[in-house]
Parts: C-alpha cells; structure tokens; sequence
C-alpha cells in the first residue's frame, strides 16, 4: 500500500515568488493534516481537515497561505508571496480519521528554501 | 494546553550501549503519547505509540517506551544500540478533550541520537 505521497519533493524559490505543494493521502484516510518543520524543531501543525472541511486551522498564516482538498482526498498547500522565513519542510500526512490514539502516517515531505 | 519537552537536544552513545532519550509532557487530560524517529532527508515514521493499558509499551526496531503518570515522562529505551539507529527522535502528545484540537499532535524538539562505532 503506497504511503503519504508528496510533490515537490524539494523547491528553491526567490522571495515575493509562490509556491504550491500538492499531497496524495494514504486511500482511506479521511484526515489530512500539513505541518510546517523548521530547522532544528519538531513539526507543528498548519491546518487540519476532515474529508474535504477545515476543521483546524488556527495556526495558518492566512495573509499569505492557503490550503485546499477540493474532493476530500488529495491536497494542495499554498504560499504567496514566500518570504525568507517559509524556508521550512512542509510535512504532509493522514489518518484513518480523528482521533486522538489514531496513528498518522507522515509523508517525506517538501522541503522548501526560500532565497 | 498540551506541551512536550524533550531533555537533550543530542545524545551520543558507542554501538552496543544502552539509549535513553528523555520525553516529559503536560497535559490537562491524559494524554495519548507517541514517539516518531526521522531519517536524514525523510518523513517521520511512528516507533510506538502509548493509548491506554499497559504502560510499557514495545516498538519497532526494539525500541519501547514507558509510561509513567506520577512523573509525566514517557522515555525510550533501547538495550543495545545500533549504528542504524541514527536519527532524530521526536516525542509527541495528543490529548482526547474534544474540540477542534482533538487528535492534534504537539511534537517536541526533538533529540539526535548518534552512534559511535
């Protein structure tokens, strides 16, 4: 069974230019998370669906980042304009559904270097 | 609010000894507790994960991981290491509390484990 699959799997940017990951969940997982992981730190969460509804999304920079999962499977992750503080690896991952004992699978991962 | 802290940002230990990387966490409802390990260049991978029941718990690569209610820790352990087990280790709490952070992992900083020849 194929795992969390992301793209691309690494990206260098000038500043004010934007960016696009894109995540295919593992086929099932109704929960979908993007975490962002900076240097030298754990992974910390962006935002959180529930098939296709954004369920937790308090710590999105909304000014300059947006996500979608249009059909509640695969998902897009958006910066525009990417500043030098985004370089960071954007984690997706998934679950079979929330829960608070419930495993989730992580992706490799975008890593993102912002010039 | 939940929170993890993980002691020892590096940990170095010789091929064979024993590995000892410490997680303390707060939680206001106990807390569901996991340990992931991260590979140079790759996603994170789940060891072991603590729900309820026995508060030992085994991994993966033999690894396990105890939890101790009446000191907030959950440390992991392994007899013997191996060259191989070198990587990051991340310790992560999810609390069962309901609202819109239910299921939410709050990671630690993580711990490098080296291992010397």
């Amino acid at each position: 069974e194929a795992g969390v699959v992301q793209s691309p799997r690494y990206k260098i940017i000038e500043k004010k230019q934007p960016v696009a990951f894109w995540c295919n969940p593992i086929s099932g997982h109704n929960t979908l998370y993007w975490y962002r992981q900076n240097l030298g730190q754990g992974p910390e969460l962006l935002i959180r669906y529930e098939n296709e509804e954004a369920v937790d999304d308090s710590q999105l920079p909304k000014d300059r980042f947006s996500a979608e999962r249009l059909k509640g499977v695969d998902s897009t992750l958006k910066i525009q304009p990417a500043e030098l503080g985004d370089s960071a690896v954007y984690l997706c991952a998934s679950s079979l559904s929330v829960g608070a004992g419930n495993t989730i699978y992580f992706g490799e991962g975008s890593w993102l270097t912002v010039v | 609010a939940q929170s993890v802290t993980q002691l020892g940002s590096h940990v170095s230990v010789s091929e064979g000894a024993l590995v000892l990387l410490r997680c303390n966490y707060s939680s206001s409802v106990p807390p569901y507790l996991f340990w992931y390990v991260q590979y140079p260049n790759q996603g994170l991978q789940l060891l072991l994960k603590y729900t309820t029941g026995a508060t030992l718990v085994k991994g993966i690569n033999g690894f396990e991981a105890e939890f101790k209610k009446s000191e907030t820790s959950f440390h992991l352990t392994k007899p013997s290491a191996h060259m191989s087990d070198a990587a990051e280790y991340f310790c992560a709490v999810s609390e069962d509390g309901g609202g819109t952070s239910y299921g939410k992992l709050t990671f630690g900083q993580g711990t490098i484990l080296t291992v010397h020849p």
